[in-house]
């Protein structure tokens, strides 16, 4: 158990709908990381944040938004869900960026598979 | 820019041999990071092993060693004595900078599929 928590861990909809990924990081943990995993294109960062703000952008379309909250949990917003954003929707969790080292490992949550139909 | 390669779709290892897993990543970055992370069939990543660019010494952690090879850009995986568990896919990972440019993201290989055979 990596300590981050991803809800929910299934989510199955039609296209055109919109949905809401959570995570929660590990304790302790400012930044909160979003990958998409698809067969297509592997795993892509999509977006970081950092304590609540908005540190790095990745290939994270338009219809796609995040946010971080005061405590700490973060969630992707998804909509106008298209057939192709099926995908493994993973959070990660690191301790503070910007150390002296590049080392900061980051920890996996489980991962919400969503499925467009 | 930023890229790793994973030249290996699908590899095969017999039971309690060793195994290399490629990787090579392309950087113009003289600090940088390199993962190697665990992904088995009930999909969540398990983190493996850590290299850094400055890191003098190749990263072992159990039966995992990291073959760093900074001139060629390559970070080989090694896995001794290979365990059924040990099936799985494999991710190398990088990530660039140091301090307040570091963002911290991970930029991912394709993956390599591996299969231990009893």
């Amino acid at each position: 158990d990596s300590g981050v928590t991803q809800t929910p861990k299934h989510l199955i909809t039609a296209t055109g709908q919109r949905v809401t990924l959570r995570c929660s990081p590990r304790s302790g943990d400012l930044s909160v990381y979003w990958y998409q995993q698809s067969l297509d294109q592997g795993l892509q960062f999509l977006i970081q944040y950092y304590n609540g703000e908005e540190r790095a952008k990745g290939n994270i379309l338009e219809r796609f938004s995040a946010q971080q909250f005061p405590d700490l949990h973060s969630e992707l917003n998804l909509s106008s869900l298209e057939l192709g954003d099926s995908a493994l929707y993973f959070c990660a969790s690191s301790v503070p960026t910007g150390g002296l080292s590049s080392y900061n490992e980051q920890f996996f949550g489980p991962g919400t598979r969503l499925t467009v139909l | 820019a930023q890229k790793i390669t994973q030249t290996q779709p699908g590899m095969f290892v017999q039971e309690k041999e060793a195994v290399t897993l490629d990787c090579t990543y392309d950087t113009s970055d003289q600090s940088y990071g390199l993962f190697w992370y665990k992904q088995p069939s009930s999909g969540e990543m398990i983190f493996l092993i850590y290299q850094g660019s400055y890191d003098e010494q190749n990263a072992t952690e159990g039966r995992y060693s990291l073959n760093f090879q900074k001139a060629r850009k390559s970070a080989n995986l090694v896995i001794s004595a290979s365990q059924l568990g040990d099936s799985a896919m494999y991710f190398c990972a990088m990530r660039e900078g140091r301090g307040s440019s570091n963002t911290g993201k991970l930029i991912f290989g394709q993956g390599t599929t591996l299969q231990v055979k009893p």
